[in-house]
């Protein structure tokens, strides 16, 4: 099993551009979650999905960010327009089964915007 | 929100020594998790406690849970430098559909 998959690894951006982060759940989970993490604010949940449909989005910033799960294998998460303020690593994670459960993490995208 | 707070914020000890880590809740919970980070890594989940039990172990993880005082421990034994990491709890509250996650302990292991 792959685990969770996140591309890209690092993406280095200018203030004022997209950003589109991909994440690939594990095979069969239901549920897929998006957290963000700094040092200031420590995990953050940004949005939480469960058989594609999103649960809880109350963590996601402002308008600029928003999520989609077009199937049971993807999701994204998309920054525009991004600011250096959003530099942060994102992880990924997908469980089965309700939120509560154990989660998987992927190894996350580090985003830098300058 | 966070609804897990870790205590303390950073713990050094020599390998061989136990490490005691706490977390303190603040509403009810289904179960809590705790989760192991390395630098520049996600997440890798230890261990679940549900609410209605009050002692777990996994090899040299020992997991309590009081939800009495709404709180939780997590004790390494024997600890091994390579148990350097930043351990985060993880509550599933009764009125949520989700987990939130602590601000974590920093541990390092002296070899």
């Amino acid at each position: 099993d792959a685990g969770v998959i996140q591309s890209p690894r690092h993406e280095v951006t200018e203030m004022g551009q997209e950003v589109t982060l991909r994440c690939k759940p594990i095979s069969g989970h239901n549920s897929l979650f998006w957290y963000r993490q700094t040092m200031m604010r420590g995990l953050e949940l940004l949005i939480y999905f469960n058989n594609n449909v999103p649960i809880d989005d109350s963590g996601m910033p402002e308008d600029r960010f928003s999520a989609k799960m077009p199937n049971a294998s993807f999701s994204t998460l998309k920054i525009q327009p991004s600011e250096p303020r959003d530099s942060a690593v994102y992880f990924c994670a997908s469980s089965f089964g309700s939120g509560g459960e154990t989660q998987y993490f992927g190894p996350g995208t580090r985003l830098l915007v300058l | 929100s966070q609804q897990g707070e870790e205590d303390p914020q950073a713990l050094s000890i020599q390998e061989g020594e136990n490490a005691t880590m706490n977390c303190s809740y603040k509403t009810s919970i289904n179960n809590l998790q705790w989760y192991r980070q390395n630098s520049g890594r996600g997440l890798v989940h230890l261990i679940l406690i549900r609410s209605n039990e009050r002692e777990k172990h996994s090899g040299r993880l020992r997991v309590t849970l009081d939800t009495s005082k709404k709180s939780s421990s997590l004790l390494i034994t024997a600890s091994r430098a390579a148990d350097t990491a930043s351990y985060f709890c993880a509550t599933d509250a009764v009125d949520n559909n989700d987990m939130r996650f602590g601000a974590g302990t920093r541990l390092t292991v002296k070899p």
